[in-house]
């Protein structure tokens, strides 16, 4: 069975350059995750969804959006980049979303801002 | 709200020690606990999970934890370290409260170096 896989593994932009960030989950996996990982701030909620709908939202500002397609894949869109949005960011899926299922992770996207 | 703190930014270990990582945590309902592993240049790898079965939970690799509500402690153990257990990690917590729906929190992290 295929993991979660994530698209571009690695990628480079510019202040000010918005980036796209794909995510394929698990096949039958509902619910779609994103977290942002950095030294400074550690592991952060970035938003859920799950079915389409977005159930959950962390605290981030408006230029950070996702989506969920019919298929359950997802993407979530970084408009106006800014130095400090360098990460890597994470995504994870499961059947119906935690805690009561278990989330997997994908190996995450670098995106690096200059 | 929900917090997880980890006790500990770096642990360093002799292979064949006993490996303590801690994990405390601040949760108003009844909390799922995990614990998740991260390799370098890798996603998260789930090592055990909490959900109220049992309060010793066994997990891969040889690594358990015990949830102590008194304490508010869920701490990760292993009872002698390898090489390949060198990595970072990282303990989180949920819940099934509406404001929670899909949302991990998760602690700062700690970082397990094994010496030979």
């Amino acid at each position: 069975k295929a993991g979660v896989t994530q698209t571009p593994r690695y990628l480079i932009k510019t202040r000010g350059q918005q980036v796209t960030l794909s995510c394929s989950p698990i096949s039958g996996h509902r619910s779609v995750s994103w977290y942002q990982q950095t030294p400074g701030q550690g592991l952060q909620f970035l938003f859920e969804y799950f079915s389409e709908t977005q159930r959950n939202k962390g605290n981030f500002p408006g230029r950070f959006s996702g989506r969920q397609f019919s298929n359950s894949r997802s993407e979530m869109n970084v408009s106006t980049l800014e130095l400090g949005d360098s990460a890597l960011y994470l995504c994870a899926s499961s059947l119906a979303g935690p805690p009561t299922d278990t989330i997997y992770f994908g190996e995450g996207s670098w995106l690096t801002v200059v | 709200a929900q917090s997880v703190t980890q006790l500990g930014s770096h642990v360093s270990v002799s292979e064949g020690a006993l490996v303590l990582l801690r994990c405390n945590y601040s949760s108003s309902v009844p909390p799922y606990l995990f614990w998740y592993v991260q390799y370098p240049n890798q996603g998260l790898q789930l090592l055990l999970k909490y959900t109220s079965a049992a309060t010793l939970v066994k997990g891969i690799n040889g690594f358990e934890a015990e949830f102590k509500k008194s304490e508010t402690s869920f701490h990760l153990t292993k009872p002698s370290a390898h090489m390949s257990d060198a990595a970072e990690y990282f303990c989180a917590v949920s819940d099934l409260g509406s404001s929670n729906t899909g949302k991990l929190i998760f602690g700062q992290g700690t970082t397990l170096q094994v010496k030979p």
